[in-house]
């Protein structure tokens, strides 16, 4: 069974606090993204990765970073959190290739900055 | 620009009637699409999809189909059921630079009543 593991559901961080989420995936995917999802705004795209130490901005990366040290972990990274952080932030990973790829996504970490 | 979004932000429909979820997207280029289905606390699970070369596609209950002229996609769900509340999120992948990138809709939320 293919498994993207994020490695907290719910989050409450301080603004001002360095913040680190981590995803993990078991099915050698190459690629790898960081979305925020808030309602009325569906998911958008913070970052991603299409291989070890290569990362991408996407639609929203201010105020974020990313690494992809192993092929199998894709980490973000609040570097100073603030409020309007406060989200949920969902992990994926797909195959590398052009048609036929889908996403597979992990459950979701929910961040609250206080 | 690139942008994929929903007619309608909540649906509801009875238990055994038929579910039509409509979505428009605005990037000719894009050569796949992916309907996503996200239930309370969990991330978004794969539903079906559908590439740019087809105009229709059926699985379990479930069709899609993709009117290229008009920039539109469809998911219909046969017999309804209460198992299928949840919000329903279209995507569109951009192959760019060795890599798909998937845009997301801003989802419809399906409430399905006894």
């Amino acid at each position: 069974d293919v498994k993207v593991t994020q490695s907290s559901r719910y989050l409450v961080k301080r603004t001002g606090e360095k913040v680190f989420l981590e995803c993990v995936q078991d099915m050698d995917h190459e690629n790898m993204f960081w979305y925020r999802q808030d309602p009325g705004l569906g998911l958008r795209l913070i970052y991603f990765s299409y291989d070890v130490k290569m990362k991408e901005k996407g639609d929203i990366p201010e105020g974020y970073s990313v690494s992809r040290e192993k092929k199998e972990r894709f980490s973000l990274i609040l570097e100073s959190a603030s409020t309007n952080q406060t989200s949920m932030y969902l992990c994926a990973s797909s195959p590398r290739g052009r048609l036929g790829t889908e996403a597979f996504f992990g459950q979701g970490t929910r961040l609250t900055v206080v | 620009g690139e942008s994929v979004g929903l007619h309608l932000p909540t649906l509801s429909v009875q238990e055994g009637d038929n579910s039509i979820i409509n979505c428009a997207y605005s990037n000719s280029a894009s050569d796949y699409f992916i309907w996503y289905k996200q239930e309370s606390g969990k991330g978004p699970q794969f539903i079906i999809d559908i590439r740019s070369n087809m105009d229709k596609r059926q699985g379990q209950r479930v069709t899609v189909l993709l009117n290229k002229t008009v920039k539109h996609l469809s998911l219909q769900i046969a017999a309804t059921q209460p198992g299928d509340s949840a919000v329903y999120f279209c995507a569109e992948i951009l192959f760019s630079g060795g890599y798909n990138k998937l845009i997301f809709g801003a989802g419809t939320r399906l409430a399905v009543h006894p």
